[in-house]
């Protein structure tokens, strides 16, 4: 069974940093792209970031870029988003899904931005 | 960027009657491989997306037959064939051909 585990969420300061995890189990986590996805409260799904199966290629949406980085570790199954200059519009809860076209989710991360 | 937009905003719908979401996009989801990535997803409240349909008319694992994609090019549509309480929640699509990735608006689908 897929599994997806986030984590890392919090308040943090507009200016701040925070680096998101999700673990996965379940698949061969060396096989498949990630995503990242969010939702600002009460909002629809924003697409944020997505990463190849290898690490190589990296795709950003433009509210993101410059700011945000995806990466992995096929050693840890996990895949990284490290977010920096965050400001209060970043404010979401934070999925990672499987594949570039998000075929399994997990449970969510929250992050604040907030002063 | 491609616009997805979905109608309607609100579904009211009658238990074991049929629903049905339209999703338009600004431009052609066909991809240069030849494949169309539209994808539906169900995200019922408090919980998790979950992806029901990839590539216009596939069924995720598990996803029951009342839900039915179909359609080409830039007018796509998802179909439950008799809607059932569990179903309740918000629909999207997401086209997964062009970055960067986008989704519809969502729509709200409720028992009357």
């Amino acid at each position: 069974e897929v599994q997806l585990l986030e984590s890392g969420g919090g308040l943090v300061q507009p200016g701040g940093s925070l680096r998101l995890s999700c673990s996965a189990s379940g698949f061969t986590f060396s096989n498949y792209a990630m995503s990242w996805v969010r939702q600002a409260p009460g909002k629809g799904l924003e697409w944020v970031s997505s990463i190849g199966s290898s690490g190589k290629n990296t795709y950003y949406a433009d509210s993101v870029k410059g700011r945000f980085t995806i990466s992995r570790d096929h050693s840890k199954n996990t895949v990284y988003l490290q977010m920096n200059s965050l400001r209060a519009e970043d404010t979401a809860l934070y999925y990672c899904a499987r594949t570039m076209h998000c075929d399994s989710w997990g449970q969510g991360t929250l992050v604040t931005v907030s002063s | 960027d491609v616009v997805m937009t979905q109608s309607p905003l609100s579904l009211p719908v009658t238990l074991g009657q049929p629903a049905s979401i339209s999703c338009r996009s600004s431009q052609s989801l066909i991809h240069s491989d030849g494949n169309t990535y539209l994808n539906w997803f169900q995200q019922r409240p408090g919980q998790s997306p979950r992806r029901l349909v990839y590539q216009v008319s596939n069924r995720g694992s598990g996803v029951p037959d009342r839900f039915s994609g179909s359609g080409s090019g830039t007018d796509f549509t998802l179909k439950i064939s008799r809607v059932e309480a569990e179903d309740v929640g918000v629909y999207y699509c997401m086209q997964g051909t062009h970055w960067p990735r986008t989704f519809g608006g969502g729509t709200k689908v409720e028992i009357e």
